[in-house]
């Protein structure tokens, strides 16, 4: 079965950093780019971060670019998002996602993680 | 960067009828268009993909068209557990926006 699990969310100060982390299997990892994408409370769907089967590609949001880094370790079948410097409006679930095939929509989709940031 | 305008924003419909949602792209984004259903507390979920091709185990009440810059969805007949929250994306180019949802409920 193919599947995305999210990892690493909570609760944490503006200003602070949280790393998200996706575990994959079911498929071969590697073969895949993967994406970050984020819901706020009462908002719609956000892109935040592609990184590509490789990992030598890596695109932002602008709302995120110099604060977040995606990543991943094809070994370990894992994607990553470190998030530095966050802010209220950081808040979301974040969702792990790949390609059906390259350039088509996202399935499957990881459950989601939330991350708050609050003082 | 791509631009996704969807219409309405919300609708109110009943069991039974026939919806169509719209999206427009800024510009011209040829087949590179998925519709996804959201309910609370769940995944996102594919509908469909490349404009109109539907995504494994998705009712056929489900269809989309269009190509260039406008896009359809369209529901055949709305069903209870259709009632939720869609969304157009592009894949065409980074970033790969959404558009800003449609909230379909009961009436």
């Amino acid at each position: 079965e193919v599947q995305l699990v999210e990892s690493g969310g909570g609760l944490v100060q503006p200003g602070g950093s949280l790393r998200l982390s996706c575990a994959a299997s079911g498929f071969t990892f590697s073969s895949y780019s993967m994406n970050w994408v984020r819901q706020a409370p009462g908002k719609g769907l956000e892109w935040v971060s592609y990184i590509s089967g490789s990992g030598n590609s890596k695109y932002y949001a602008d709302s995120v670019k110099g604060r977040f880094t995606i990543s991943r370790d094809n070994a370990k079948n894992s994607l990553y998002l470190q998030m530095n410097s966050l802010r209220d409006e950081d808040t979301a679930v974040y969702y792990c996602a790949r390609p059906y095939y390259e350039s088509s929509g996202y399935y499957p989709w990881g459950q989601g993680t939330l991350v708050t940031v609050s003082s | 960067d791509i631009q996704m305008t969807q219409s309405p924003s919300s609708l109110s419909a009943s069991v039974g009828d026939r919806v169509t949602i719209t999206c427009r792209a800024s510009q011209s984004i040829s087949s590179y268009l998925n519709w996804y259903q959201h309910k609370p507390g769940k995944a996102p979920k594919l509908l469909l993909y490349a404009a109109s091709s539907l995504q494994s185990g998705v009712p056929s009440r489900f269809s989309g068209g269009g190509s260039g810059t406008d896009f359809t969805l369209t529901i055949s007949s709305l069903q209870p557990e259709d009632f939720a929250t869609y969304y157009c994306q592009q894949t065409s180019s980074t970033p790969q926006t959404f558009g800003q949802g449609t909230k379909v409920e009961i009436k």
